[in-house]
């Protein structure tokens, strides 16, 4: 079955200053994309990422899958206290849409 | 802006009771699925459901489990005779795709068994 690690587990940044989040796979990715979970709220889709060297942007947000699609990351420029959340990859299987997800990271923004 | 909105947000049972949690997923959506988060773990799939049958499941998803779409709208999970271990935040998601698409979570239904 296909695992995910997400790196890191949890991570605390001064207003203002970018941040990487990382995601890697077990086996090669079908399909790949993050969310953004607030405590004990529902999960908000950010991007999907599906081609090796991959790169899509939205916002302040960008997100890269590597050549080998086995690895992607999460970048944030310049954070904001509404950055804060815990940010989640997924994985489709490559039977369908079931997606297997990473363990979060927990990010927090200090003003 | 189109939501997948699930009822209750909050369910609290008695330990070997019945529940049915609600889903209401998005309108021309084809493809329907239960997650789960236990506290403090990971979002784990437990079932997907298409065109009125299960598609896939998990391991997760035992006999204790059922899954129905009784009126074309409503998409509900049932937990029969629940457990303490059962007690976790369960996600409803639907999609208009099999692959290679983006799914759309409610909010999730906290069920607390004790």
């Amino acid at each position: 079955s296909q695992e995910l690690e997400q790196s890191p587990q949890s991570l605390i940044v001064q207003e203002g200053k970018n941040l990487t989040i990382n995601c890697t796979s077990s086996k090669t990715l079908y399909g790949l994309y993050w969310y953004k979970q607030k405590y004990g709220e529902g999960l908000i889709f950010l991007m999907m990422l599906q081609k090796g060297g991959e790169e899509k942007s939205h916002e302040k947000i960008t997100a890269k899958l590597d050549e080998k699609k086995q690895q992607s990351s999460l970048h944030i420029t310049a954070s904001q206290p509404s950055h804060a959340g815990i940010y989640l990859c997924g994985a489709d299987g490559n039977a369908g849409n079931m997606l297997t997800f990473g363990g979060g990271t927990r990010l927090m923004v200090k003003p | 802006e189109p939501e997948v909105t699930q009822t209750p947000s909050h369910q609290v049972t008695q330990m070997g009771q019945e529940v049915i949690l609600r889903c209401v997923p998005i309108s021309n959506h084809l493809y329907f699925y239960w997650y789960r988060q236990i506290l403090g773990q990971k979002v784990e799939f437990l079932v997907s459901f298409y065109n009125n049958e299960i598609s896939e499941k998990s391991e997760i998803f035992d006999d204790q489990f059922s899954v129905e779409r009784p009126d074309g709208s409503n998409f509900t999970l049932k937990i029969r005779s629940t457990k303490l271990e059962d007690s976790a935040m369960y996600f409803c998601a639907s999609s208009p795709a099999r692959q290679n698409t983006e799914a759309f979570f409610g909010q999730g239904t906290r069920l607390t068994v004790v």
